[in-house]
């Protein structure tokens, strides 16, 4: 069980246009949801949690206009990048969680912006 | 100076060697510790999770935690070519999938036959 699945694994996508990541818990209803993004060689750097039905946590730094989250389901949140430019372009991952438990992770998402 | 600190490596191994990766960390109040498994252009795998200090055991998997010296390890015996990934510390400082971790910089370990 805790398999967390995302989508699309990889996507390029033009230079001031909008890209939405889905990031889905299969088996097991998630109350929190936190998002990151990996740049080659590095560690993961959180960049928000979200709570079902609430609005999302950012870190700071993190722009909240430009990275939007929605948490609409137990199973599923959201990573809309808005006006995505080349500087965007990483490795974004999700990990979703169940109460009283650890974070489970999906497999990321590559985001290259041209 | 960074919460949790991780040597980055990388790490050559023969296969069949013992391999021990550590991080130390400076703040107290973490609590719980994982270490994650992440292979390239993968997501992380969560591998071992704990909480007291002392030793816990999965397979040829040991993870040790030491709170007074703010020191934790994991052991791979018998290393195999597959084990060859970054494997990531993290830690939190309660309970819950809820809260925030806090990850090292990741160790690249290479086994090699």
């Amino acid at each position: 069980g805790a398999v967390v699945s995302q989508h699309p694994s990889r996507v390029i996508c033009k230079s001031g246009t909008s890209v939405k990541i889905e990031c889905r818990s299969l088996d097991f209803q998630a109350t929190t949801m936190f998002w990151y993004r990996q740049f080659p060689k590095q560690s993961l750097m959180l960049m928000a949690t979200s709570n079902e039905g609430s609005k999302a946590t950012y870190e700071q730094g993190v722009e909240k206009d430009k990275f939007l989250i929605n948490h609409a389901s137990l199973t599923l949140s959201t990573l809309t990048v808005t006006s995505a430019h080349p500087e965007d372009s990483s490795f974004y991952i999700c990990s979703a969680s169940r109460a009283g438990s650890e974070q489970y992770f999906g497999p990321g998402t590559r985001l290259t912006v041209t | 100076q960074k919460e949790v600190e991780q040597d980055p490596g990388p790490l050559s191994v023969p296969e069949g060697a013992i391999v021990s990766l550590n991080c130390t960390y400076s703040n107290s109040a973490f609590q719980y510790f994982m270490w994650y498994r992440q292979y390239s252009r993968k997501g992380p795998e969560l591998l071992m999770y704990t909480y007291s200090s002392g030793n816990k055991e999965d397979g040829r998997f040991t993870a040790q935690v030491d709170k007074s010296s703010k020191y934790i390890s994991l052991f791979i015996r018998d290393s195999q070519p597959s084990d060859s990934a970054t494997y990531l510390c993290a830690m939190s400082r309660i309970t819950g999938g809820g809260n925030k971790l806090t990850f090292g910089t990741g160790t690249q370990l290479k086994v090699e036959l």
